[in-house]
């Protein structure tokens, strides 16, 4: 199993420009979420969703849009990017239903930089 | 979700125990205790929960205090690889899925 991939894993973008942060896991995991990290903080959560054709807000939703048209898939769209928005960040899954045992799994992160 | 508390960081040397306490003082009877660490540009990884009883896993143990107001994630043996920031969470589990509010967790570098 790959667990969660993200892609890209490096990204550059001008303010103003968007894109799609991909998000994508082959343990069908329901649960599936999006969490950004900024410099020194811990993380906090976007956007998550608990299968597929339904999403709902996090903690720091604005200037993100996502959607789950699949069980594995959850990409997270910029917009329009702002510089506030560089950060790291990771998606996570996890398998819903099997009761308190086990942990999220975590992908190995994007990190995008806004200028 | 109840408060947690860590010391910022924290030093061991390596093939000692490794010691990592958490305050929870207003643990709910429902909330688990969560342990995550993160490897220095990784994604976070998941390492042990327990609900009251202490737990033992091939990674660590997790010290619950009877009152379930603190608690202790026992690396027993630590390795230079250990070195990370580690992440106490306490959460209501539940089956529709739940969000993990990190903090900024303990710093802990392992010396030679």
């Amino acid at each position: 199993n790959a667990g969660v991939t993200q892609t890209p894993k490096f990204q550059v973008l001008k303010t103003g420009q968007s894109m799609t942060l991909q998000c994508a896991q082959d343990m069908n995991h329901e649960y599936m979420s999006w969490y950004r990290q900024d410099p020194g903080m811990g993380l906090r959560l976007i956007h998550y969703s608990v299968g597929a054709g339904i999403t709902d807000q996090g903690e720091v939703p604005n200037g993100y849009n996502v959607s789950r048209s699949t069980t594995e898939d959850f990409p997270l769209r910029l917009l329009s990017a702002a510089p506030s928005q560089t950060s790291v960040y990771f998606c996570a899954s996890i398998k819903l239903g099997q009761g308190p045992n086990y942990g999220y799994t975590f992908g190995s992160g994007t990190r995008l930089t806004v200028v | 979700d109840a408060k947690t508390t860590q010391p910022t960081s924290m030093d061991c040397a390596e093939g000692r125990a490794a010691n990592l306490p958490c305050n929870h003082s207003t643990i709910s009877g429902n909330e688990y205790v969560y342990w995550y660490r993160q490897i220095h540009s990784q994604g976070p990884q998941y390492i042990i929960h327990g609900l009251k009883n202490n737990e033992t896993n091939e990674m660590a143990s997790l010290i619950i205090t009877e009152d379930r107001k603190s608690s202790t994630l026992i690396l027993p043996h630590a390795t230079l690889r250990d070195t990370a920031v580690y992440y106490c969470i306490v959460r209501v589990n539940s089956n529709s899925g739940y969000a993990l509010n990190f903090g900024k967790g303990t710093s802990l570098l392992v010396t030679p």
